[in-house]
């Protein structure tokens, strides 16, 4: 039982490439969500999903892109990278975070 | 729009000293959930408070909801050196159902 895994831990792009951030989770439960966390800052919610086949903005969305095909996972598609979207990036299963994945947009 | 305000943004206190930090939010929440991150670490569900005026105990840490169920504060009596990290509100707006989170309270602890 791993709970919400993410991948890759670390990443550097340069700008304009594209990425998917992979979140999974184990605990069959529908409610996921995707955080971004800037230096010294709290968590903003991306996107979120109460279930496969559903997806919600949260506060900042803009850049990115979600699907929900499966119950288990998650993925955050990054198109256009940015230099505002070096952060580092939570995946959640209901209260329980994911390790997070470490971004650098160069 | 919809904000959770949360105070202080730094404590440094002595090892031994009590420690609080405090959540508000502008709007009423359904309920409202606390998280602990160590530097590096990602957060680390505490607790959740659903009931207005609830207060809920965990060894040294005591966490409370207010009446109106817009404000929630979580103390730590005689903190050690494993409380150093952030801690985070997160309120689950009544509204519209979305999580926001404040912006953390990071402790230091002095030895």
């Amino acid at each position: 039982n791993a709970g919400v895994t993410q991948t890759p831990k670390f990443r550097i792009l340069k700008i304009g490439q594209s990425m998917t951030l992979q979140c999974t989770q184990d605990m069959n439960h529908n409610y996921m969500y995707w955080y971004r966390q800037d230096p010294g800052m709290g968590l903003k919610l991306i996107y979120y999903s109460v279930g496969a086949g559903i997806t919600d903005k949260g506060e900042v969305p803009n850049g990115y892109n979600v699907s929900r095909s499966t119950t288990e996972d998650f993925p955050l598609r990054l198109e256009l990278a940015a230099p505002s979207q070096t952060s580092v990036y939570f995946c959640a299963c209901r209260q329980y975070f994911g390790p997070g994945t470490r971004l650098t947009v160069t | 729009g919809q904000q959770v305000m949360q105070i202080p943004q730094y404590q440094h206190v002595q090892e031994g000293e009590d420690f609080t930090t405090y959540c508000n939010s502008s709007t009423t929440l359904s309920n409202i959930q606390w998280y602990k991150q160590r530097p590096g670490g990602h957060p680390v569900f505490l607790i959740q408070l659903v009931k207005s005026g609830e207060v809920k105990k965990q060894k040294r840490l005591t966490f409370q909801f207010g009446e109106a169920k817009k404000n929630s504060s979580l103390h730590i009596t005689a903190t050690q050196t494993t409380d150093v990290g952030t801690y985070f509100c997160a309120g689950r707006m009544k509204r519209d159902d979305k999580i926001i989170f404040g912006k953390g309270t990071r402790l230091h602890i002095l030895p």
